[in-house]
């Protein structure tokens, strides 16, 4: 079975600091794939980015920079000079291997609800 | 209209209440998907469609019934729920149901009263 795990619930900065949110994942598939959404208070996951378990680059998308980190089966994700409007719900997800029976099938975190104030 | 959306965004029926949910998408994906969000729960996998055909069902209870007539549309059929189905209910779609990132609607809040 997949499991993901976000263990911060709620994380609280002050605008223009640095957030680092934490993903953990376990799972017996050998390749894999691991993603993270942000859904602001109007409901909708926005996709942010998706990392296939065999490439272990780091990424780095304006302000937004993920850290995959196979070793210790975790995959968080950067914030640089946080802004209100990153004002959100953050769930890292996993999905299977083609083949698996998680394969396509997204498991998500918790979630951690990040506050930015002005 | 672009991405996916979802009618109606917010939704009070009463437990003897039949009443359905839907979903569009526009991204010419062909597999939807939906999903439930309750309060302090992991969001949860209700349905896959791919192609069409339901390729999965997560343990959902019969008194939720999906319905795909086409790759673009999907729909949710609802009929006596209970007040703990009360939730916000997400679409979303994916080029095939493989590991293709899923793009999401903005999903509709369900209140069972």
């Amino acid at each position: 079975a997949q499991k993901v795990t976000q263990a911060q619930t709620e994380i609280s900065v002050v605008e223009k600091e640095d957030v680092t949110l934490d993903c953990v994942y376990e799972t017996r598939d050998t390749t894999y794939y691991l993603f993270w959404y942000k859904q602001p208070p109007s409901g909708e996951l926005v996709f942010l980015i998706r990392r296939n378990s065999f490439d272990e680059q780091n990424e780095i998308s304006g302000r937004y920079s993920w850290n995959f980190q196979k070793s210790t089966s975790s995959f968080n994700f950067t914030i640089t000079a946080s802004q209100v409007v990153d004002s959100a719900v953050y769930f890292c997800a996993l999905s299977g291997s083609p083949g698996g029976t998680s394969y396509g099938k997204l498991t998500f975190g918790q979630g951690t609800i990040l506050t930015v104030h002005p | 209209e672009t991405g996916v959306t979802q009618t109606p965004r917010h939704l009070v029926m009463g437990m003897t209440n039949k009443k359905s949910l839907k979903c569009e998408q526009h991204l010419g994906h062909n597999a939807m998907y939906w999903y439930k969000q309750s309060a302090k729960k992991p969001l949860e996998l209700m349905f896959v469609y791919n192609f069409k055909e339901q390729t999965e069902n997560n343990s959902v209870p019969s008194r939720f019934s999906p319905e795909c007539p086409n790759s673009s549309h999907l729909f949710l059929h609802l009929h006596t729920l209970q007040p703990e189905d009360s939730a916000l209910y997400l679409c979303a779609s994916s080029n095939r149901a493989s590991s293709y990132e899923q793009y999401f609607g903005p999903g509709t809040r369900l209140t069972v009263t």
